[in-house]
């Protein structure tokens, strides 16, 4: 079954860089037809789309929001997907998703989920 | 960015009511609107894609509709284990942003 498996929990001081990985088991991570997109929710939010990296290809898009300040990077050998996010400020102190995109018919979705990792940003 | 508006923010209603969330998008998106279902604690689940395709394994009892710019979800007859949150995302340009979500109360 499809799994995606995320890093834990990290407190991090303003100013300070966090990476989150993101292992996928249960199908081929470098399969084209699928990215691994990365989805935050602060607390009490709603979700908010970050950026996604195509395994396959290793293109990535970002939310300009976050432009120049996240990075989305692959391990193909190792199934893994990691988001970096820089310059940290309280605002950024939320969960963090990644997640399995999948398109084709029906338009792009998310159909699988990684537990979430808990990020918080505290002097 | 693509605005998506849900209505209402929250909802009260019983078990085996018929539930309408609706959600706008700020521009024609054509069907590429999807829903999700996150409850308290948990990681979000996809319920709908492309407006109205029921994810494998969803039940029934959920639907979805609309296109261009107005969508509704309906729980035909609500159960105890749909409290929740639900979220509508539009997936028709980057950035794929999701409604503020509907708090379903039973």
């Amino acid at each position: 079954q499809v799994q995606l498996v995320q890093s834990g929990a990290e407190v991090k001081k303003p100013g300070a860089s966090v990476r989150v990985s993101c292992k996928a088991s249960g199908y081929t991570f470098s399969d084209y037809d699928y990215a691994i997109h990365w989805v935050r929710q602060a607390p009490g939010q709603s979700l908010e789309w970050m950026a996604w990296i195509n395994a396959g290809s290793g293109n990535t898009k970002y939310s300009q929001k976050f432009q120049g300040r996240v990075s989305i990077t692959k391990d193909t050998d190792a199934s893994t997907a990691y988001m970096d996010l820089g310059s940290l400020r309280s605002e950024d102190t939320a969960i963090y998703y990644c997640a399995r995109g999948v398109a084709g018919a029906g338009g792009l979705r998310f159909d699988y989920w990684g537990q979430g990792t808990r990020v918080t940003v505290s002097s | 960015d693509i605005q998506m508006t849900q209505s209402p923010s929250s909802l009260s209603a019983s078990v085996g009511d018929r539930v309408i969330i609706t959600c706008r998008a700020s521009q024609s998106i054509g069907s590429y609107l999807n829903w999700y279902q996150q409850k308290p604690g948990k990681v979000p689940e996809l319920l709908i894609y492309g407006a109205s395709s029921l994810q494998s394994g969803v039940p029934s009892r959920f639907s979805g509709s609309g296109s261009g710019t107005d969508f509704t979800l309906t729980i035909s007859s609500l159960q105890p284990e749909d409290f929740a949150t639900y979220y509508c995302q539009q997936s028709y340009r980057s950035p794929y942003t999701f409604g503020q979500g509907t708090k379903q109360e039973i």
